[in-house]
């Protein structure tokens, strides 16, 4: 069965400083999606950047980045230039042929001034 | 397009009561998904739908609940009796094979059974 971990209950970061929040997953397919969605306390799921596994190359979405270690199952979010309205609660998912989408446990990212 | 509307935004209802959760997906997307998300279990997949077709009902946790979708337009998932512990938010969603869409959420609704 798929599964996705998030080993990082929680992170901080200062104002205008990067960080990464780090996913592993466990998959036997060979095509699939992963993806980053941030839940701030409003509760609304937005999508953050998206990554298709048949594709090398790291999506970047503005100051949001990943580092796609197909290989290691890693699938890591950079942020950059932090901001205070980047602080959330941040979900890693996998879904293989748009079925169902699978979630890992969430990283409370805290913003500091 | 509005996104996915879920509707009520809020439930508040007694024990042993029954609740209908209410989710209009995006025009066009084929798929669509309930997931319930609580601080012990995460976000977890309830049942999805295919082209209005239940294609993986494995999540829903038992008999007293319930989900259709009678068009490609509108969805509920119904609890019947409702307990305390399904205390939750609620989230549908949809997504689009064939246009490479993402999975877009809705607003969630926050059920408190008590």
């Amino acid at each position: 069965a798929q599964t996705v971990t998030q080993s990082q209950p929680e992170m901080s970061v200062q104002e205008a400083e990067t960080v990464t929040l780090s996913c592993t997953y466990d998959t036997s397919e060979s095509d699939y999606y992963l993806f980053w969605y941030k839940q701030p306390p409003s509760r609304q799921m937005i999508l953050v950047i998206r990554q298709e596994a048949y594709k090398q190359q790291n999506a970047t979405e503005n100051r949001f980045s990943v580092n796609f270690q197909k290989a290691a199952k890693s699938f890591s979010l950079k942020i950059s230039d932090s901001q205070l309205g980047d602080a959330a609660m941040y979900f890693c998912a996998y879904s293989a042929f748009w079925g169902k989408l699978i979630f890992g446990q969430g990283t409370t990212l805290q913003v500091k001034p | 397009d509005a996104g996915v509307i879920q509707s009520p935004r809020h439930e508040v209802t007694e024990m042993g009561q029954e609740v209908t959760l209410r989710c209009k997906p995006i025009s066009g997307h084929d798929y669509l998904f309930w997931y319930r998300q609580t601080m012990m279990r995460g976000l977890e997949l309830l049942i999805y739908f295919n082209n209005n077709v239940p294609i993986d009902d494995s999540g829903m946790p038992e008999d007293r609940f319930s989900a259709k979708m009678p068009n490609a337009s509108f969805s509920t998932l119904k609890i019947q009796p409702s307990e305390p512990r399904d205390s939750a938010v609620y989230f549908c969603a949809s997504s689009s094979r064939d246009r490479g869409d993402g999975y877009t959420f809705g607003s969630g609704t926050r059920l408190t059974v008590v």
